[in-house]
C-alpha cells in the first residue's frame, strides 16, 4: 500500500522556526495535510495543500510541497511552548476508497523555553 | 457547534467481552470512518461508510465490525476483544469526497486485558 514517512521527533527552542518533514508514495496524491495532536486530545487539522500547489502559508504555518520529490513540510516561524504536539502528515489521493487518509507516524515536536 | 463525539472515553475491559464504542456527527456528513492509532504507525483505518447502510474495510478491519443505520451514527463494535486491540480509536466524518472537511472525534483509549 501507499507510505507516508516522518521522523519520530524534533526538539528545537523557544523562538526558533520548526521544520517537520514527510514523504510520501503515492503519486496520485491530490491534498496532502498536516494534523496537530496536543497530549490527551484528538486531532486538530492545521493546514493542508492541494497537490498542484508549492507552497501555502497561514500565519506561522509554511507549508513547502516538493511534487517531484515527494516531499512535504510543515515550517513553525517563532516556535512557541504551545506548539509541543505530535505532528502528523496524511494524504488522500484518488486511489483511495472514499476519503481515506493515509497517516505517517508522526513527529513529536519538544519545544525547550 | 459542530462535533463528533465518541463514548467511552476511556474503557478497560477484558478479554472476549464484547464492547461497542459510538461515534455520532451533527454535520449530516456522508462519510464516515474508524481509526486506530498506535505508536509510531500513525493512524490506520478500520472501517468506513459512504453513507446509511454503506460499509467498507479499511486497512485493519480484522476483530473488528461497524454498522451504519443511520446517518449521524456509525458505532464500531468488538465481538472479542484481544489485547492486540489494545489502542487509541478515532472516529471521523466529513462530506463525501471532501476528506479535507474531515472531523476527528476526541478518541476512545481502549485497554484489553
Amino acid at each position: 500500500g501507499e507510505d507516508v514517512e516522518q521522523s519520530l521527533f524534533l526538539s528545537v527552542r523557544e523562538g526558533d522556526s520548526s521544520v517537520i518533514n514527510c514523504t510520501y508514495t503515492d503519486s496520485s496524491s491530490t491534498y496532502l495535510y498536516w494534523y496537530k495532536q496536543e497530549p490527551g486530545a484528538g486531532l486538530q487539522l492545521l493546514t493542508y495543500i492541494f497537490s498542484n500547489m508549492d507552497m501555502k502559508q497561514d500565519q506561522r504555518l509554511t507549508v513547502l510541497l516538493n511534487k517531484k520529490d515527494k516531499h512535504l513540510s510543515l515550517r513553525i516561524a517563532d516556535t512557541q511552548t504551545g506548539d509541543s504536539a505530535i505532528y502528523f502528515c496524511a494524504e488522500s489521493s484518488t486511489n483511495n476508497a472514499g476519503n481515506m487518509l493515509t497517516f505517517g507516524g508522526g513527529t513529536r515536536l519538544m519545544v525547550k523555553p | 457547534e459542530a462535533q463528533v463525539t465518541q463514548n467511552p472515553r476511556y474503557l478497560i475491559t477484558v478479554t472476549g467481552k464484547k464492547l461497542t464504542v459510538t461515534c455520532s456527527q451533527n454535520m449530516n456528513h456522508e462519510y464516515m470512518s474508524w481509526y486506530r492509532q498506535d505508536p509510531g504507525l500513525g493512524l490506520r483505518q478500520i472501517y468506513y461508510s459512504m453513507n446509511v447502510e454503506v460499509t467498507d474495510k479499511g486497512d485493519v478491519p480484522e476483530g473488528y465490525k461497524v454498522s451504519r443505520k443511520e446517518k449521524r451514527n456509525f458505532p464500531l463494535i468488538l465481538e472479542s476483544p484481544s489485547p492486540n486491540q489494545t489502542s487509541l480509536y478515532f472516529c471521523a466524518s466529513s462530506l463525501l469526497d471532501r476528506a479535507e472537511t474531515q472531523y476527528f472525534g476526541p478518541g476512545t483509549r481502549l485497554l484489553v486485558l
